[in-house]
């Protein structure tokens, strides 16, 4: 049972590059989110997808993508990093009325 | 915007003590709240949730009260252990269709022995 599984765990990109950041969940939720944190900051809201097939902006969805490419899977995709895109990044999966799973993280660098 | 908040940014305890740690949230139509603890390097992980209808709610060791009137959250872990060192967020639900989660900026809760 593995829960929420986020890929790469660490990047290290120069500016101007994409890439993207995988993460699966195998809980079956219909909902999943991804999560920016910098240093000493709580979790802000990128882009959530409430079921498969949509999408929706968070809080700080400028630089970013997403893809909901199946129930499973949810991907983010920096098009052109900044060094302002230097985070860690959660993805996290719920359903109604239970908690929320977060993956590991994806540390992200961007020199 | 409306945002969740924290009193304080870090809290020292003894081992054995017990800890008291405070979220303040300003969204009166959050309906859903959540701890989380989060250990360096790892992602968060839960603790317990409290829904609108309800002031109190028990776990192992921890306990979540809710003040609606003051808009207030508060985490109490009882005979805090070195394991309970980590970071804590305090979280708020307030587009319920969504079901998307507001994070406070977190305590670091360290515990001495």
């Amino acid at each position: 049972n593995a829960g929420v599984t986020q890929t790469p765990k660490f990047q290290v990109l120069k500016t101007g590059q994409s890439m993207t950041l995988q993460c699966a969940q195998d809980m079956n939720h219909n909902s999943m989110y991804w999560y920016r944190q910098d240093p000493g900051m709580g979790l802000r809201l990128i882009y959530y997808s409430a079921s498969e097939g949509t999408t929706d902006k968070g809080e700080v969805p400028n630089g970013y993508n997403v893809s909901r490419l199946n129930k499973r899977e949810f991907s983010l995709r920096l098009e052109s990093a900044a060094p302002s895109q230097t985070s860690v990044y959660f993805c996290a999966s719920w359903t109604s009325n239970t908690e929320a799973f977060f993956g590991q993280g994806t540390r992200l660098t961007v020199v | 915007g409306e945002s969740v908040g924290l009193h304080l940014p870090t809290l020292s305890v003894q081992e054995g003590d017990n800890s008291i740690i405070n979220c303040a949230y300003s969204n009166s139509a959050s309906d859903y709240f959540i701890w989380y603890k989060q250990e360096s390097g790892k992602g968060p992980q839960f603790i317990i949730d409290i829904r609108s209808n309800m002031d109190k709610r028990q776990g192992q060791r921890v306990t979540v009260l809710l003040n609606k009137t003051v808009k207030h959250l508060s985490l109490q872990i009882a005979a805090t252990q070195p394991g309970d060192s980590a970071v804590y967020f305090c979280a708020e639900n307030w587009d319920t269709g969504r079901r998307a989660l507001t994070f406070g900026s977190g305590t670091r809760l360290q515990v001495q022995p």
